[in-house]
Parts: structure tokens; C-alpha cells; sequence
């Protein structure tokens, strides 16, 4: 079985400030995470993602995460918001097939709003 | 590239009337995944379909949810007998095979009254 925790449901930082969105992750197996964002009446678009190789992984939109296996801890991350980073956030984890790609149903994260002010 | 599309953008219906929600994948993607997303039950997997393989159905929560993809490409949802608990915005994602990553439509919100 595999599950995943959002820390916080609601993020509010000042544009230009560090963002740190908190994620953990429970998996019976090596999982593949992911880190999706939703506008506001818009589809998900996806951050970036982890399989297997390098714990910190650069998305778009200057977004980062860091693979923390002992935390079980997948943190999403950008040092300097803007304001068109409004959006909610979700955690993601899936199972990890051969060659350390993922597939299969994905499981979200009930989602993190952020919250950017001027 | 095209992207997933979906439609409609927005259905309202009456209790007890059967609906259908198409979902068109990027050309190309072998895999194809139903989710469900409302307040209160956040983002749920529902079903999905890979190549020629027998659809993983473990998400749909009753019988009156079915899908079907045809030709290996366009999909449809169907939920018979609405209820307001259906109430929720129905998201379409596919990929190039189960182990890639997965591209979301806008969704179908849909309204049951």
C-alpha cells in the first residue's frame, strides 16, 4: 500500500520569499514521486518528478524537490516566489516498476494551497 | 504537441439521468487513466486502460460507473442513474505506456442537481 501526506493545506508567502511545501510519503515498495500544480480551473500540470536517480530533482518554474528516503520526506521547493506560483500543489507517489520508472494508478496528496502576496 | 482533451468542459444533469465524458489522449499513448476529483474525497483514481490489456477497474466506486476505449484511443465514461455524490470534476490523463508519466486534460466538471 502507498500513501501520501501534505503537511499543510494552506502556504501564504510574500512574493520573492523562499517556499517550502511538505510532503511525506508511506510505500511498500520504492516509489516514484511527483509533484503536480493546478491553476484555478485548469487541468494538472506537472512539476517535476523522482524515479531513481538523482535525490534532488530541478523542475520547471525554478521548483525543486529533494528524495529523502530516511524522512520519507519529498519537499517541494523554489527560493523565490512569484506571484503567478498562486496555485494549489499536489504530492504524488506511485509504485516503481523495473528500471526505476513508475506506472499504474497514481496516489495524491490532498493538495497544498499557495498563497502568494504582493 | 496536442494535448488530452476532454469533453464537455461542463455538464449539468438531473438525479437518476446517465451521462457520458469522452476523453481524448495524446496520439500515441498506449495508456490511458480516469481520475475523480472533489472536495471531499480529493483526487481519486477511478480506472484505466492499458494497450490491449484488461482495464484495472479497482477505483470506480459502484456499478454504475463503467468505461470503455475504443481502438485503443478515445474513451468514454459513463455514469448511469446520477447522484449528487457524482458531483465532481472527472480528469483524463494518459501516457506512452503504464510506466511513464502521466499528462492530465482540463476535466469535465460535472453537476448533478
Amino acid at each position: 500500500a502507498q500513501s501520501v501526506t501534505q503537511l499543510d493545506s494552506h502556504v501564504s508567502v510574500s512574493e520573492g520569499t523562499p517556499v517550502l511545501l511538505r510532503c511525506n510519503y508511506s510505500s511498500s515498495y520504492s516509489p516514484s514521486l511527483f509533484w503536480y500544480v493546478q491553476h484555478p480551473n485548469k487541468g494538472l500540470q506537472l512539476l517535476l518528478k523522482y524515479t531513481s536517480a538523482a535525490t534532488l530533482v530541478k523542475g520547471i518554474n525554478g521548483f525543486e524537490a529533494e528524495f529523502k528516503k530516511s524522512e520519507t520526506s519529498f519537499h517541494l521547493t523554489k527560493p523565490s516566489a512569484h506571484m503567478s506560483d498562486a496555485a494549489e500543489y499536489f504530492c504524488v507517489v506511485n509504485k516503481k516498476g523495473s528500471g526505476g520508472t513508475s506506472y499504474g494508478k497514481l496516489t495524491f496528496g490532498q493538495g497544498t494551497i499557495l498563497t502568494v502576496h504582493p | 504537441g496536442a494535448g488530452v482533451s476532454q469533453s464537455p468542459s461542463n455538464k449539468v444533469t438531473e438525479k437518476g439521468k446517465d451521462v457520458e465524458l469522452r476523453c481524448d489522449p495524446i496520439s500515441g499513448h498506449t495508456a490511458l487513466y480516469w481520475y475523480r476529483q472533489s472536495l471531499g474525497q480529493g483526487l481519486e483514481f477511478l480506472i484505466y486502460f492499458q494497450g490491449n490489456s484488461a482495464p484495472d477497474k479497482s477505483g470506480l466506486p459502484s456499478d454504475r460507473f463503467s468505461a470503455e476505449r475504443t481502438g485503443g484511443s478515445v474513451s468514454t465514461l459513463t455514469i448511469q442513474r446520477t447522484q449528487q455524490e457524482d458531483s465532481a470534476v472527472y480528469l483524463c490523463a494518459s501516457s506512452r505506456d503504464n510506466t511513464d508519466t502521466q499528462y492530465f486534460g482540463p476535466g469535465t466538471r460535472l453537476t448533478v442537481l
